[in-house]
């Protein structure tokens, strides 16, 4: 199995630009979670999907935060605008038990 | 008070000996217990999860659970450098909270020769 997949790996953008981050979870899984971490937060849970529906999005910061997860296969996050503050690495994990996630790389976010 | 609360280390010991480190949770109605390690620049990994008051041997690791103390731990026994790198303690919210995960902000660890 490939494992969770990321992409972009890195992402540089400017302030004010709309970003899209990507993830693919492991075949057969039915939940999907997207994280964020940062040095002074940890590592914080933003939304969860269960069989592409969105279950809890009570860890989305603002507004300017969505996430959709239009198939089993596929989810994006998306920030618009960015803002500095949101540079951070933003994990996705995928579970088949709802507890036990495993993480795919990440994509390091730098917001300039 | 936060949720899962664990040293931020380092903890710093003895290629060969035993690491133990520990966490503590305020949610009494958690229900699973995991450790993630996550090496620098890396995702976090699971090593081992915890369900029931106890301990749960999986090769050098030993997960610990006292569910009246709200405490969980990991040894690390035979401790080697490769095992350096910050562990994460993980636990569900809530009796209901199955999918919901809280995070320690994680002890590292440094295994010197």
């Amino acid at each position: 199995d490939a494992g969770v997949i990321q992409s972009p790996r890195h992402e540089v953008t400017e302030m004010g630009q709309e970003v899209t981050l990507r993830c693919k979870p492991i075949s057969g899984h039915d939940y999907l979670f997207w994280y964020r971490q940062t040095m002074m937060r940890g590592l914080e849970l933003l939304i969860y999907f269960n069989n592409n529906v969105p279950i809890d999005d009570s860890g989305m910061p603002e507004d300017r935060f969505s996430a959709k997860m239009p198939n089993a296969s596929f989810s994006t996050l998306k920030i618009q605008p960015s803002e500095p503050r949101d540079s951070a690495v933003y994990f996705c994990a995928s579970s088949g038990d709802p507890s036990e996630q495993y993480f795919g790389p990440g994509t390091r976010l730098t917001v300039t | 008070q936060k949720e899962v609360e664990q040293n931020s280390g380092p903890l710093s010991v003895p290629e060969g000996a035993i690491a133990s480190l520990n966490c503590t949770y305020s949610d009494r109605g958690s229900q699973s217990f995991f450790w993630y390690r996550q090496y620098s620049g890396k995702s976090p990994e699971l090593i081992m999860f915890i369900y029931s008051n106890g301990d749960k041997e999986d090769g050098r690791f030993t997960a610990q659970l006292n569910k009246a103390s709200q405490y969980v731990s990991l040894l690390i026994r035979d401790s080697q450098p490769s095992d350096s790198a910050t562990y994460l303690c993980a636990v569900t919210l809530g009796a209901g909270g199955y999918n919901k995960l809280i995070f320690g902000a994680g002890t590292r660890l440094a295994v010197h020769p």
